[in-house]
């Protein structure tokens, strides 16, 4: 299993400003992904997070738009920039452990005003 | 590339009723088959997974999840479900580690 601690778990942002979203995983794993769930919808892959490489996004999602670094095994950051109220949404932070399931963290519920 | 099909966008019943979630898929190859449930306020649970070998499996809460080949679909049961079961349903699948959501159905469970 992997436990996943995501930050802040909440944030009220302006628009035009950026925020930066944290995953910590108490294991290495190889690949970390982040989603995007707006409101009364499914869970959307913005992008794979290798680490050593850059990110890998999914259609409608660009790197000026989401940036994402991943340093090491076990850390991730993913940012939104220049937010609109578009942006609101709850971003997830997730790994799958091989031969396993997948593992979320408990979620970012960003509003953007 | 693969996507995943919920038939169901919102369903309500009584509670004790039989509940039937479909859920099918399109890739053709090798996947590993997982339901999801977002209680309200919550974030995502595993109910259930599919990687193989019997392609009944139960999950946690009394679910079960039936997955056919043929079909491509691994739709989730429960033959009585209770108010506490109001949440939204996920049905997912994953592919060289990478998981595609269904778009979710919404059950609502009348006391």
């Amino acid at each position: 299993s992997a436990v996943i601690s995501q930050k802040p778990s909440r944030d009220i942002c302006q628009r035009g400003t950026s925020l930066t979203i944290q995953c910590q995983v108490d294991s290495q794993v190889t690949m970390m992904f982040w989603y995007r769930q707006q409101p009364g919808q499914s869970l959307t892959l913005i992008a794979t997070a290798n680490q050593g490489s850059e990110a890998t996004y999914e259609s409608g999602f660009v790197i000026d738009k989401f940036p994402i670094s991943r340093p090491n095994l076990t850390f991730s950051t993913l940012t939104v920039s220049n937010m609109s109220p578009e942006d609101s949404s709850i971003y997830l932070c997730s790994v799958v452990v091989p031969n396993t399931e997948a593992f979320f963290g408990q979620g970012t519920r960003l509003t953007v005003v | 590339a693969q996507s995943v099909s919920q038939h169901n966008h919102h369903v309500i019943l009584s509670e004790a009723a039989s509940l039937e979630l479909g859920c099918n898929y399109s890739y053709g190859g090798t996947v590993n088959l997982f339901w999801y449930v977002q209680y309200p306020g919550q974030h995502l649970q595993l109910l259930l997974k599919y990687f193989s070998g019997d392609p009944l499996v139960k999950g946690i809460k009394g679910f079960e999840a039936e997955f056919i080949k043929s079909k491509f679909s691994f739709n989730l049961r429960k033959p009585s479900v209770q108010w506490s079961d109001t949440a939204e349903y996920f049905c997912a699948v994953k592919n060289n580690y990478k998981l595609s959501f269904g778009a979710g159905t919404t059950v609502t469970v009348r006391a």
